[in-house]
């Protein structure tokens, strides 16, 4: 099936440092998608990217919707200790097919 | 603010017991998931209703049962579980299948 590559799996930064994420695959996709997700809660959709080169922007958070439909980042910019958690993203091919994630990225920050 | 919700927010159970999770979304989509998330696994998706129809059943064990009785409900109805049924069980919901999906806060779901 489908699969996802997300990388890095965790990453470690200081506060006020930029943090970039991507994810890849061998397949197309429709639509990009980054989630994150708190300890104990269900994932909070961030950002959602639907055309070949997008890029789009939430506050610090920047993704871009690769344009070879294969790939996409997400990048924060100015981290703050609230961003802790776990980034996992998402595409959807095309049709009805289910949703593909990625594993996730395990963001921690040190103040 | 999510607009969509699930109860109970942690469940423990026996494995001789009955029990359900409630989903209710407050966004008038027409599909919703059940997924399941354990400790270092990806999100597994156990099952898609589309207009309250089932159209994906992805080889769940029939310990766990869905119903949707009405587009803005879902339930899981458990019973019989085993210990490494113990998970997050988070439901979804999206416009319509194939666009991006909104999550729960999801079930802890302990099976002692």
């Amino acid at each position: 099936g489908q699969q996802l590559n997300q990388s890095p799996q965790s990453m470690f930064i200081q506060e006020g440092e930029d943090v970039s994420m991507n994810c890849t695959s061998s397949s197309i996709f429709n639509t990009w998608l980054w989630y994150k997700q708190d300890p104990g809660e269900g994932p909070v959709l961030l950002i959602a990217l639907y055309k070949a080169g997008e890029l789009t922007s939430n506050g610090r958070l920047t993704a871009q919707f690769g344009i070879t439909r294969k790939d996409s980042f997400l990048n924060i910019s100015a981290s703050i200790p609230s961003d802790v958690g776990i980034y996992f993203c998402a595409g959807l091919p095309s049709g009805n097919t289910p949703l593909v994630f990625g594993k996730g990225t395990r963001l921690s920050v040190i103040a | 603010e999510t607009g969509v919700t699930q109860t109970p927010r942690h469940l423990v159970m026996g494995m001789t017991n009955k029990k359900s999770l409630k989903c209710e979304q407050h966004l008038g989509h027409n599909a919703m998931y059940w997924y399941k998330q354990s400790a270092k696994k990806p999100l597994e998706l156990m099952f898609v209703y589309s207009l309250e129809e089932r159209v994906e059943n992805n080889s769940v064990p029939s310990r766990f049962s869905p119903e949707c009785p009405n587009s803005s409900h879902l339930f899981l109805h458990l019973h019989t579980l085993q210990p490494e049924d113990s998970a997050l069980y988070l439901c979804a919901s999206s416009p319509n299948r194939g666009y991006e999906q909104y999550f729960g806060p999801g079930t802890r779901l302990t099976v002692t």
